[in-house]
């Protein structure tokens, strides 16, 4: 059965720091995606980044990177220089090959101090 | 630039009423799908469909109904209110291919009284 798992409830950061959101997963399929995403207190499901299961280097998009160790099967999000407007539910969600379907973690709620 | 547009936002119903709500995409994009999200859980999936006139369940689906009769829509009908489903509901819209980002509505809320 596919399966995402976020163990990481809760998580404090300060400002300009950077701090790792842990994902593993759990599926046979050999092609799969998987992707973060971002959902602040006013509810919208921000897309962050995006991994695919055949991508030999991992995804970085601006202060965003995702570091995937496919034996492992993880796909952690590491945010960089943590900034305030960073605060918010975290999801990590893999899609399988066809129909667009996500899975999706319990997610981690981060918060920033200043 | 409209993207996925759900409606309503909120909604109250009444144990035992009807009523579907609405998702509609201007992409031109073949996979729609349904979740909802819980208090402290993730998204789970309710039903999806892979083109205009294919739907099929996911892993919530009872209690709910969907049709795609063309590629811009996918409603969701509530066929009798339950408490149960007390929810926040997203429709997503995505493209076969690589990257599959999802495009997600804004919510609805919806409240079963």
């Amino acid at each position: 059965a596919q399966k995402i798992t976020q163990t990481q409830p809760g998580m404090f950061v300060q400002e300009k720091e950077a701090v790792t959101l842990d994902c593993t997963y759990d599926t046979s399929d050999q092609s799969y995606g998987l992707f973060w995403y971002k959902q602040p207190s006013s509810g919208e499901m921000i897309f962050l980044i995006y991994q695919g299961s055949y991508d030999e280097q991992n995804a970085t998009e601006g202060r965003y990177s995702l570091n995937f160790q496919k034996a492992r099967k993880s796909a952690n999000l590491v945010i960089s220089a943590s900034q305030l407007g960073d605060s918010a539910m975290y999801f990590c969600a893999m899609s399988l090959r066809r129909g667009g379907k996500l899975i999706f973690g319990q997610g981690t709620t981060l918060q920033v101090k200043p | 630039n409209a993207g996925v547009t759900q409606t309503p936002k909120f909604q109250v119903l009444k144990t035992g009423q009807s009523m579907t709500l609405q998702c509609a995409q201007d992409m031109n994009h073949e996979y729609m799908s349904w979740y909802r999200q819980d208090p402290g859980m993730g998204l789970r999936l309710i039903h999806y469909s892979v083109g205009a006139g294919i739907t099929d369940q996911g892993e919530v689906p009872n209690g709910y109904n969907v049709s795609r009769s063309t590629t811009e829509d996918f409603p969701l009908r509530l066929l009798s209110a339950a408490p149960s489903q007390t929810s926040v509901y997203f429709c997503a819209s995505s493209e076969p291919g690589q990257p599959m980002e999802a495009f997600f509505g804004q919510g609805t809320r919806l409240t079963v009284v």
